[in-house]
């Protein structure tokens, strides 16, 4: 079952603009986590933030949660064309810690 | 050592084959867990294990058995498998710990891609 929807579905800038993606979920969470994918490859751990958080920073990367709107957003500033990926967002609900569930995915493609 | 290794890397087989994938980790983690993914699609979770007991089965079909035979490997074993079954496999590991088990990232390996005839 899918947590999370994502939009965009795919998102395309130019290097150096910053990237926005939005991620809602449907049930309440302990934490809420992003992920990136390059193509065909593994996930990689990008940023967690606690459902009794409201902004967190890494980097070039900011992520803000709403629970009462069940939304989070990624921020990714100054982007590069390594940036180029899929980036999801997943959580893991209340009543079952183990179960991380990814949302739909937005694809960046970052252009030179 | 922050990796987590999958075997292998790709694997073609028939619908009548046995095969396993396999998936090793050596951070001391005590959550381990099967994805399959297809493409341009999320992660879908399949398995969890946790000190080495199977605490989730998401409802997958029998084709597909777990199996954790200690606390760093995990197997998933095929047989029998479908054409739709296809796609990239992905094991992940986590660090138990406190009450809800749970505590943070998931450490993913590269996967084992499938594709079955």
């Amino acid at each position: 079952s899918q947590q999370g929807e994502e939009d965009p579905q795919a998102l395309s800038i130019q290097e150096g603009e910053n990237a926005t993606m939005n991620c809602s979920y449907k049930t309440s969470i302990n934490n809420l986590q992003w992920y990136r994918q390059n193509s065909g490859r593994g996930l990689v751990h990008l940023i967690l933030i606690r459902s009794n958080e409201r902004e967190k920073h890494s980097g070039r990367l900011r992520v803000t949660l709403d629970t009462s709107k069940k939304s989070s957003s990624l921020l990714i500033t100054a982007s590069r064309a390594a940036d180029t990926a899929s980036y999801f967002c997943a959580t893991d609900a209340q009543d079952s810690s183990y179960k991380l569930i990814f949302g739909s995915g937005t694809r960046l493609l970052v252009r030179p | 050592d922050t990796e987590v290794t999958q075997t292998p890397k790709h694997l073609v087989m028939g619908m009548t084959n046995k095969k396993s994938l396999k998936c090793e980790q050596h951070m001391g983690h005590r959550a381990m867990y099967w994805y399959k993914q297809k493409a341009k699609k999320p992660p879908e979770l399949m398995f969890v294990y946790s000190y080495e007991k199977l605490s989730i089965n998401e409802s997958v079909p029998s084709r597909f058995s777990p199996e954790c035979p200690n606390s760093s490997l995990l197997n998933l074993h095929l047989h029998a498998l479908q054409p739709e079954d296809s796609a990239l496999y992905l094991c992940a590991s986590s660090q138990e710990g406190g009450v809800g088990g749970f505590t943070g990232e998931l450490f993913f390996g590269e996967g084992s891609r499938l594709t079955v005839l």
